[in-house]
């Protein structure tokens, strides 16, 4: 199985603030590589596929980037909306394992 | 419009067997893959196996192989995950997802939640 690891595990930011997450594959997925959002209570939301693609409907404050092994989700200005956890899946191969998620709350 | 509309919470005793569904709506039922994620309390997610609907080609992932079934019957646009003997461990959020660009998961069933308990 390919394994996912992501980090930070969490983190506190403010709004408006500008967050990074990092998802790294244990081998080569291309550009396999979603991006999740959940909230409590929630089921998982796509935001981003194909490592930089723009779920329709998700905000443009949302981006991803990366191919190979090395991949990251950024929010451009974070909203009070967005605070949740946050996973990568890779789609590479089956299992299509899942990072174990960043949790990002209010500072 | 798509929709994924999963069955009620179950609360079984260990041992007992269980059949969950997710019935698919507002799409071609057998042209794309569905798949099913656990979710154990307070725990991340898990990539349990998926099946095509159009032929029931079913993978699984070697840590839920021989534990659980996926199944789906076409003529109802339901799919299925089920156990023959369930276990405490077995308590979770099941949800069940539709498979598309790059094998993302665009759209989720609510959950079923499970609990097993004696």
């Amino acid at each position: 199985d390919i394994q996912m690891t992501q980090s930070p595990s969490s983190l506190s930011a403010s709004v408006g603030d500008r967050v990074t997450i990092t998802c790294r594959a244990s081998q080569s997925i291309s550009s396999y590589l979603n991006w999740y959002q959940q909230k409590p209570g929630k089921a998982p939301k796509l935001l981003i596929y194909a490592a930089s693609s723009l779920q329709s409907g998700v905000p443009s404050r949302f981006s991803g980037s990366g191919s190979g092994t090395d991949f990251t989700l950024t929010i451009s200005s974070l909203q009070p909306e967005d605070f949740a956890t946050y996973y990568c899946q890779q789609s590479y191969s089956t299992p299509g394992t899942f990072g174990p998620g960043t949790k990002v709350d209010i500072k | 419009e798509v929709q994924l509309v999963q069955s009620g919470a179950e609360v079984k005793k260990p041992g007992e067997s269980l059949k969950i569904s997710c019935k698919g709506s507002g799409y071609s039922f057998t042209s794309y893959w569905i798949g099913w994620v656990r979710q154990m309390p307070g725990k991340g997610l898990e990539w349990m196996g998926i099946i095509y609907p159009g032929d029931s080609d079913t993978r699984y992932s070697p840590s839920f192989q021989g534990q659980v079934t996926i199944s789906a019957d076409k003529s109802i646009s339901t799919a299925y995950l089920q156990w023959s003997s369930l276990k405490a461990s077995d308590t979770a959020m099941y949800y069940c997802a539709r498979q598309s660009l790059y094998d993302s998961s665009d759209f989720w069933g609510q959950g079923t939640l499970v609990t097993v308990s004696s």
